[in-house]
């Protein structure tokens, strides 16, 4: 979805260096995600926002942290990255629809990242 | 250990064929489960998403189904066209927690002329 954006898209690095993926929207949405997705596996959540002020750990923070910069935008950062950070990151927004008590996700394309 | 499986793991079908997908979950307390379909390369993209009382919900040639009690639900793909091959992600959310999906692991579908 255009809507929600990531950079970058295809990233190879080293063992023990920091980097940041980044996320940004033009949907509005107040929330904001970062999942893993490995092979075999289901997505997993890293990390959740809410709002600006609000940051979440999912089930598999660890070695993950994050910063709202702004509504639109939510950024992921592994401090010291290992060969098993290697996987496909996505980024995802939604809005709650009261009514319903559901809120559909929107993905963006996803960042390939490879940790030698 | 996963709270949401789904079968086929992958398959084939010939174009204009149908073919349904499964999905069981263990989710519970159930708030509402969704299919998203996943391009090669992309991220996924929302099909359909049922509530408790919804046992069916259509998006073109898209007809998801769901029974609650047994936990259950299959996604129909009706007369199947090349642009259908990519991967079907059932996700289940749970509770009052409607942010937290558990996902399943995905049926690869495969459409060949």
């Amino acid at each position: 979805d255009a809507d929600v954006t990531q950079t970058p898209r295809n990233r190879i690095t080293k063992t023990g260096k920091r980097i940041m993926l980044e996320c940004s929207q033009t949907k509005g949405h107040d929330r904001m995600y970062w999942y893993r997705q490995d092979p075999g596996l289901g997505l997993r959540l890293i990390y959740y926002s809410f709002d600006v002020k609000d940051i979440n750990k999912g089930e598999i923070s660890d070695g993950y942290s994050v910063s709202r910069q702004a509504q639109a935008k939510f950024s992921l950062s592994l401090e010291s990255a290992i060969p098993n950070q290697t996987a496909l990151y996505f980024c995802a927004t939604s809005q709650l629809n009261r009514g319903r008590r559901t809120d559909t996700q929107y993905f963006g394309p996803g960042t390939r990242l490879t940790v030698l | 250990k996963n709270q949401v499986e789904q079968s086929p793991q992958s398959l084939i079908i010939l174009e204009g064929k149908n073919c349904t997908l499964q999905c069981n979950y263990t989710v519970s307390p159930f708030s509402n489960l969704r299919w998203y379909k996943q391009d090669t390369g992309r991220g996924p993209v929302s099909l359909t998403i049922m509530t408790f009382s919804e046992n069916t919900k259509s998006n073109g040639r898209y007809t998801a189904t769901l029974d609650a009690d047994t936990k259950q639900s299959s996604l129909h793909i009706t007369a199947s066209q090349l642009s259908d091959s990519a991967s079907y992600i059932c996700v289940v959310s749970g509770g009052a927690n409607d942010y937290k999906l558990s996902f399943g692991a995905g049926t690869t579908v495969t459409v060949r002329a």
